[in-house]
């Protein structure tokens, strides 16, 4: 089975762009999450999509937004981007169908590295 | 909202030594994830723990989960260079969502052969 793959995994912007990055999960996989990860904050949670509707959200801003596709792709935008934006995005998939306990497991993808200039 | 710390940061041994990392959590465990990081790079699994007690092996890495210290363990015997990176523990929040996981700061573990 193909693993989770992320495109493109390098992007520079400049601060007050926007920016768009895909995720593709495992085949099968209907939930994708988002991880932002800076040297210092480490990885912290944006966000879960599970068939095309947001589940989980964390505590980031109204500026990093995100949806999932019917085939279970999803994409992340940030828009009006701040130097702080510059991080590894990284997302992860899984079936889905943990019942909140620790029945289903995260697989990650490579990650995208966004600098903002 | 729940922390988890990781202890050492950082950790420098000498191939076919053995070491351990560990993972301490603010709350409860209720289950416990262990993964593995290339600098720059995507996690990749390691093990999944659900269960006080519960203790699983890969390879040479072993890994524990004791809920009463709310704490979980990872062990490597015998190291190579192969296992050098960065190890990172994850966990659902307390009564929250599998999908929703909180991260420890990681241990970098660097094998000199």
């Amino acid at each position: 089975k193909a693993g989770v793959t992320q495109t493109p995994r390098y992007l520079i912007k400049t601060r007050g762009q926007q920016v768009t990055l895909s995720c593709s999960p495992i085949s099968g996989h209907r939930s994708v999450s988002w991880y932002q990860q800076t040297p210092g904050q480490g990885l912290q949670f944006l966000f879960e999509y599970f068939s095309e509707t947001q589940r989980n959200k964390g505590n980031f801003p109204g500026r990093f937004s995100g949806r999932q596709f019917s085939n279970s792709r999803s994409e992340m935008n940030v828009s009006t981007l701040e130097l702080g934006d510059s991080a590894l995005y990284l997302c992860a998939s899984s079936s889905g169908f943990g019942t909140g306990g620790y029945g289903d497991t995260q697989y990650f993808g490579p990650g995208t590295r966004l600098t903002v200039l | 909202s729940q922390e988890l710390e990781q202890s050492p940061q950082s950790l420098i041994v000498q191939e076919g030594k053995n070491l351990t990392i560990n993972c301490t959590s603010s709350k409860t465990l209720y289950g416990l994830y262990w993964y593995k990081q290339k600098y720059g790079e995507g996690l990749i699994f390691l093990m999944m723990l659900q269960k006080g007690g519960e203790e699983k092996s890969h390879e040479k890495i072993t890994a524990k989960l004791d809920e009463k210290k709310q704490q979980s363990s990872l062990h490597i015997t015998a190291s190579q260079p192969s296992h050098a990176g960065i190890y990172l523990c994850g966990a659902a929040p307390e009564g929250g969502s599998n999908y929703k996981l909180t991260f420890g700061k990681g241990t970098l573990l660097t094998v000199n052969p």
